[in-house]
Order: structure tokens, then C-alpha cells, then sequence
């Protein structure tokens, strides 16, 4: 089955311990992409990636870092985390630009919670 | 800087109705826009992409049209169902990659 896949799907941690929330798509996609969604702000773009070893910021990296060393993974670090990363995470992948669409398809969520 | 605005916020109807759904955006220089469904604490589920080139998709009671150059798109629901209920979520897409989406409606069809 196609599909995007999320782990942890929900976490709770303390402040200032390292984290990492993974992030991996069996078809085959390009351009992978992390949001994360607050109420009354919506969802936001953290960081997205175009192809391994690219990666470009969204609208709010602050605070988070990511890699992509490998097409099919996209994991998101919070190297510090705060209380203000709390939040509900989504990881998505689509086909390019170029030779797709950029449809986005998303995974089912990360539920973070930093205390 | 790309601004995206769903209006309204939210929409409570009985079943039955047709509805409109709004989506505007401030830079027409867009690659596609996207309209999402979000049931209360789930995912999203792509109902329909409407790349730049096109004016207008469909699929089943769902219709979305674009404008470009005047920076909306719409979301027509027909004979909405209490299984429609949800909050529908638009985004758009440039050229490098960068996703916008807007604050979303939240829709509430009555049985």
C-alpha cells in the first residue's frame, strides 16, 4: 500500500531533550515536506526537501532541523525542544514539479507534546 | 508574500444543500492548489489538485474551479451529506515547492 508513515505517532517529552520524529514514503516521491499545525494558525510549512542532500526552509524552521540522506526518508530533529514546539506534526511527499504535480500526501501525524 | 484566506471560517448547513466553499490567495504565481479534508484530530485526505493550467476539476459530488488571475478557487459540494462534515482545507504550491495553506472552513452538514 502507498503510503506516508510517521513515528512516534504521539510523544511527550521535556524541555532541552533531543528528539526525532521519522518520517518515511514507499512511493518513490522526490519532494518531501514537514508542516506543523496549531489551532487558530493552521498549518505551516517547516522545511521541505526537492531530492536527497536538497533541502529548503518553510515558513517556520526555527527550532527544527532535518536531513534527507535518503529518497524514501525525511526525519524532522528538534535538537532543543521547547514548549512552543507543541504541536500536532505532518510529514508529506509528493512527485515533483517537473514530472508530477506536487500532490501532496500526507502522513497521519505526530502529536508532540513538550513540558 | 503568499497569503491564503478560506472564508468562511465556518459553515453549518442542512443536508441536502449545495454549498460553496472559498479560497483566495494574493500571488497568482502559483504551481497548483490543493483542497484538503481534515476530519477533528485525523489527517488530511486530498480531494482534488487544480494545477495552474486548468480552470476546473471534479470528482464525484465535488467540482473545484480556479481563477488565477483574479487569485481564487472554489470548492462546490452538491447535495452535501452529514458524512461531509469536516474541516476543508486549501493550499497552494509554487514553482520551488513552497506549500501555503489557508486557515481553513470547518463545515457542519445537519441531518
Amino acid at each position: 500500500e502507498a503510503q506516508v508513515t510517521q513515528n512516534p505517532r504521539y510523544l511527550i517529552t521535556v524541555t532541552g531533550k533531543k528528539l526525532t520524529v521519522t518520517c518515511s514514503q514507499n512511493m518513490n516521491h522526490e519532494y518531501m515536506s514537514w508542516y506543523r499545525q496549531d489551532p487558530g494558525l493552521g498549518l505551516r510549512q517547516i522545511y521541505y526537501s526537492m531530492n536527497v542532500e536538497v533541502t529548503d526552509k518553510g515558513d517556520v524552521p526555527e527550532g527544527y532541523k532535518v536531513s534527507r540522506k535518503e529518497k524514501r526518508n525525511f526525519p524532522l530533529i528538534l535538537e532543543s525542544p521547547s514548549p512552543n514546539q507543541t504541536s500536532l506534526y505532518f510529514c508529506a511527499s509528493s512527485p515533483p514539479g517537473d514530472r508530477g504535480t506536487y500532490e501532496q500526501y500526507f502522513g497521519p501525524g505526530t502529536r508532540l507534546t513538550v513540558t | 508574500k503568499q497569503e491564503v484566506t478560506q472564508i468562511p471560517a465556518a459553515l453549518s448547513v442542512p443536508e441536502g444543500e449545495n454549498l460553496v466553499l472559498n479560497c483566495s490567495f494574493t500571488d497568482s504565481a502559483i504551481y497548483n492548489l490543493q483542497w484538503f479534508r481534515q476530519d477533528p484530530g485525523k489527517g488530511l485526505t486530498s480531494l482534488l489538485l487544480i494545477q495552474s493550467s486548468q480552470r476546473e476539476q471534479t470528482s464525484g459530488r465535488l467540482n473545484a474551479s480556479l481563477d488565477k488571475s483574479s487569485g481564487r478557487s472554489t470548492l462546490y459540494i452538491a447535495a452535501s451529506q452529514p458524512g461531509d462534515s469536516a474541516t476543508y482545507l486549501c493550499a497552494v504550491i509554487n514553482q520551488g515547492g513552497k506549500l501555503i495553506f489557508g486557515q481553513g472552513t470547518e463545515l457542519s452538514v445537519k441531518p
